[in-house]
């Protein structure tokens, strides 16, 4: 079974500063991990993900996440963030190679940045 | 435009009456799931097809709920005897077996009234 906790349902930011949403994942087999936006009335655009590999991974839009096994964390960070980053922000787990790869979603973070 | 489709995208519906939501998938994938998102939280996953064989179904899928892909293309999920708590995002994804990714559509908003 797999679980996702979005610590901050609500994150503010100025515009230019960094980005950090937190993300901490549970799971019972090696999990696959990714990070989504999610702008008003859309659907669910990729960010980034983590299969195997290198634990830093970087994604669109200048972000990046890294996968720490030993704090079962996979926080997303952005160095300098634009008022076209306020949306709303998933993390998801899915069971690895496990045929059919259902996600499991985390509650959100919503992203404001202010100018 | 080659991505996930889905029809309607805004569904108003009263209490009672059946309603059903299509999707269209990236015309090359064979695995399409369905997921139910309401407002303020993550989605939440219902049911997923390989090709036209339906392998998972959530708990959350009652009995009032039915999803079919007949030919292995789109797909079609039924609302019977709608409720208030049904109101909700419903959205697609399609993916390719063997690929970690999976791509979603915009979703069909649906509200009960």
């Amino acid at each position: 079974a797999q679980s996702v906790t979005q610590l901050g349902s609500h994150v503010s930011v100025s515009e230019g500063a960094l980005v950090l949403l937190r993300c901490n994942y549970s799971s019972s087999v090696p999990p696959y991990l990714f990070w989504y936006v999610q702008y008003p009335n859309q659907g669910l655009q990729l960010l980034l993900k983590y299969t195997t590999g290198a634990t830093l991974v970087k994604g669109i839009n200048g972000f990046e996440a890294e996968f720490k096994k030993s704090e079962t964390s996979f926080h997303l960070t952005k160095p300098s963030a634009h008022m076209s980053d306020a949306a709303e922000y998933f993390c998801a787990v899915s069971p690895g190679s496990t045929p059919g790869n259902m996600l499991t979603f985390g509650g959100g973070t919503r992203l404001m940045v202010k100018p | 435009d080659t991505g996930v489709s889905q029809n309607p995208r805004h569904k108003i519906t009263k209490r009672g009456q059946n309603v059903t939501f299509r999707c269209d998938p990236i015309s090359e994938h064979n695995r399409l799931y369905w997921y139910r998102q309401t407002l303020g939280q993550g989605p939440e996953f219902l049911t997923y097809f390989q090709n036209e064989a339906q392998l998972e179904k959530s708990r959350l899928l009652s009995d009032r709920f039915s999803a079919e892909r007949p030919k292995g293309s789109f797909s079609t999920l039924e609302i019977q005897r709608t409720e208030q708590g049904d109101s909700a995002m419903y959205l697609c994804a399609s993916s390719l077996a063997g690929r970690d990714e999976a791509f979603f559509g915009q979703g069909t908003r649906l509200t009960v009234v």
